[in-house]
């Protein structure tokens, strides 16, 4: 079946350090990636997206690009902010015709001034 | 526009009863999808609705869980016998549709259930 697996966290930096969240994937077919983001006391938002091998998706300083020779869909971002404090979720989706979502299990990020 | 919007936004029961959680999806957003994020088993897919076609309902846990949407708009989850493991945040989310530009989808603020 398809599934996700992100590293395991808690993540926790100072601020402006530069983050990798790793993600990798097995999928019964070719999906679409995405990440999303959930902040503390709010609901899940998308960060970015990729739907074909070598897109790069990129919003807030975040990007990640879809390697489909290593099955992954790393995030990075450059600096990072306090604001940028949450849980990630990396996730896929499978085909045109098909809407379930398949998450990772979520990486905490907590960024220290 | 407005958003997802879910209500309740926190439920608590006791064990056996049945609840119900209501969803309302984005304007014009065809497909509705249910999910279950919970400590133990992170964040689980349950059903999803797109337009007129029979819902995937792989992701129900068990035949307690039910779910409606009706006049192709509001969707109502239905959980009967609650046990406690079914305690979680229940969230919905719509899209415009199913094909790579229409998937993204937009996600609710859920509704924390507590059965005790």
């Amino acid at each position: 079946g398809d599934s996700v697996t992100q590293m395991e966290g808690p993540v926790t930096l100072s601020e402006e350090a530069f983050l990798t969240i790793n993600c990798t994937y097995t999928a019964t077919g070719y999906p679409s990636l995405f990440w999303y983001v959930q902040y503390p006391g709010e609901g899940l938002q998308l960060l970015l997206k990729a739907t074909k091998a070598d897109d790069k998706g990129s919003n807030k300083g975040f990007e990640a690009t879809y390697r489909k020779e290593t099955t992954s869909f790393h995030l990075e971002k450059g600096s990072v902010q306090v604001s940028d404090s949450a849980v990630y979720f990396c996730a896929l989706k499978v085909g045109t015709s098909y809407g379930k979502l398949t998450f990772g299990q979520g990486t905490i990020l907590t960024v220290h001034p | 526009g407005a958003g997802v919007s879910q209500s309740p936004s926190n439920k608590v029961t006791e064990k056996g009863k049945d609840v119900e959680l209501r969803c309302d999806p984005i304007s014009g957003h065809t497909a509705l999808y249910w999910y279950r994020q919970s400590l133990g088993q992170g964040l689980e897919f349950l059903i999803y609705f797109q337009g007129n076609s029979a819902p995937d309902k792989s992701g129900l846990p068990s035949d307690r869980f039910s779910a409606e949407r009706t006049g192709g708009s509001v969707s109502t989850l239905t959980i009967q016998r609650t046990q406690q493991e079914d305690s979680a945040v229940y969230l919905c989310a719509s899209s415009f549709g199913l094909a790579a530009r229409q998937e993204t989808q937009y996600f609710g603020p859920g509704t924390r259930l507590l059965v005790l």
